[in-house]
């Protein structure tokens, strides 16, 4: 699976959009860009996927350049119990394809 | 529905006892999934279960280290002899793996295993 980079940690205030970066310059074609979060003592939550084109959800929008080698995970308004480490991960679409966790980036959401 | 569930939550040891987790994935689930995360450490995967497919071993760190899925259901990971570097939390997941999904995994609460 491709590497990805993420900034170590960023605070965000409550109430506004929280813009996750993330760098996957060797994603391969049939790569795509998966988020998870894992909330303090608690297991990983899976947020959102894409291939090419932007998606969203009710939890988050995710962007992706054009030539795949970036993404930006968007949280419209954030509130503190989106404080969390949110991982990047590049993962092969189908079955049997295990999650590799890099260090992710710890977001707090402050009042 | 339920979500996965795992026990004990938490659990210590003495060095060089055996211990047994245990997971239970969400009903239907064909996939199983063993991780751990270590202090201040990112998630390892250590193991993976699909039907009645040979389980992906790749990631067990050691012999000491091994996993059953009885049924096709419930799952345990059995580490013995363990050692203080084994301290960590360890994560089941389970997911409904068919190739028209997108295989999000569910995640379990964890178990934290404590080697004195």
């Amino acid at each position: 699976d491709a590497k990805t980079t993420q900034p170590t940690s960023m605070d965000c205030a409550e109430g506004r959009a929280a813009n996750l970066p993330c760098n996957h310059s060797t994603i391969s074609g049939n790569e795509y860009v998966y988020w998870y979060r894992q909330i303090h003592s608690q297991g990983p939550q899976y947020i959102i996927h894409g291939l090419k084109n932007n998606e969203t959800n009710e939890m988050a929008s995710l962007i992706i350049t054009e030539d795949r080698k970036s993404s930006t995970l968007i949280l419209p308004h954030a509130t503190l119990r989106d404080t969390a480490v949110y991982y990047c991960i590049v993962r092969v679409y189908g079955a049997g394809n295990k999650l590799t966790f890099g260090g992710g980036t710890r977001v707090l959401v402050k009042p | 529905g339920a979500g996965v569930s795992q026990s004990p939550s938490n659990k210590v040891t003495e060095k060089g006892k055996d211990v047994e987790l245990r997971c239970d994935p969400i009903s239907g689930h064909t996939a199983l999934y063993w991780y751990r995360q270590s202090l201040g450490q990112g998630l390892e995967f250590l193991i993976y279960f699909q039907g009645n497919s040979a389980p992906d071993k790749s990631g067990l760190p050691s012999d000491r280290f091994s996993a059953e899925r009885t049924g096709g259901s419930v799952s345990t990971l059995t580490i013995q002899r363990t050692q203080q570097e084994d301290s960590a939390v360890y994560l089941c997941a389970s997911s409904l793996e068919e190739l028209s999904s997108y295989n999000e995994q569910f995640f379990g609460p964890g178990t934290r295993l404590t080697v004195l």
